[in-house]
């Protein structure tokens, strides 16, 4: 039973361009979400993240959108480099469970110059 | 500099045959976790621990073992390796549970 899922496995951006990337939840418990960055041969960087309180979070060329209603994050890059290709993750976790984090299977992002 | 070590970076070894993944963090961090990436499947959680002498299962605990002996390390165990264990393993830490994960740069472990 996949929770967090990211239904495209990968997305081709046009340097400059925005870069959207979307993930959906199904367990209403859910109460806070974090984007993660990926290299080859490197372990998941941190992004941005999003508490439940609050709709929308921007950290420089980075914004996450949450729907509460819709079980749905989007994270936009505006403008988007070539350094931005990698795969990035969605993940969630639930306050009442502890230190359980559930991740989406990722999406591959590549940035054509 | 802050970071998570984990050792091997790469592994390979027989059915059954004993392993230990090390993991090591020097932030002072209480939550400690193993994951695991496959393909099409992402990073599924095995274990995690809350704090020292506290572990709790996570998605995928079959076949592993964590101890929590100390504050920074929080080592991995198979104990009878499977061809189906054969995975890209990383082991993180964070402050809170409202704080992000620090990722290790992975152990790529083949089980033939």
């Amino acid at each position: 039973d996949q929770q967090v899922k990211q239904n495209s496995p990968s997305l081709s951006v046009q340097e400059g361009r925005i870069s959207i990337l979307n993930c959906d939840y199904t367990n209403s418990m859910f109460d806070y979400f974090l984007w993660y960055k990926k290299y080859p041969a490197e372990g998941p960087t941190f992004l941005i993240s999003i508490s439940s309180i609050k709709d929308k979070n921007e950290d420089g060329r980075f914004t996450v959108f949450l729907n509460k209603s819709a079980k749905h994050l989007s994270l936009h890059i505006v403008p988007s480099q070539p350094g931005d290709s990698a795969v990035y993750f969605c993940a969630a976790s639930a306050e009442s469970s502890g230190d359980k984090l559930t991740f989406g299977t990722g999406t591959r992002l590549a940035v054509r110059p | 500099e802050a970071q998570v070590t984990q050792n091997p970076r790469y592994l390979i070894t027989v059915t059954g045959k004993k392993l230990t993944v090390t993991c090591s963090q020097n932030m002072n961090h209480e939550y400690m976790s193993w994951y695991r990436q496959d393909p099409g499947l992402g990073l599924r959680q095995i274990y995690y621990s809350m704090n020292v002498e506290v572990t709790d299962k996570g998605d995928v605990p079959e076949g592993y073992k964590v101890s929590r002996k100390e504050k920074r390390n929080f080592p991995l165990i198979l104990e009878s390796p499977s061809p189906n264990q054969t995975s890209l393993y990383f082991c993180a830490s964070r402050r809170d549970p409202n704080s992000p994960l620090h990722f290790g740069n992975g152990t790529r472990l083949t089980v033939t």
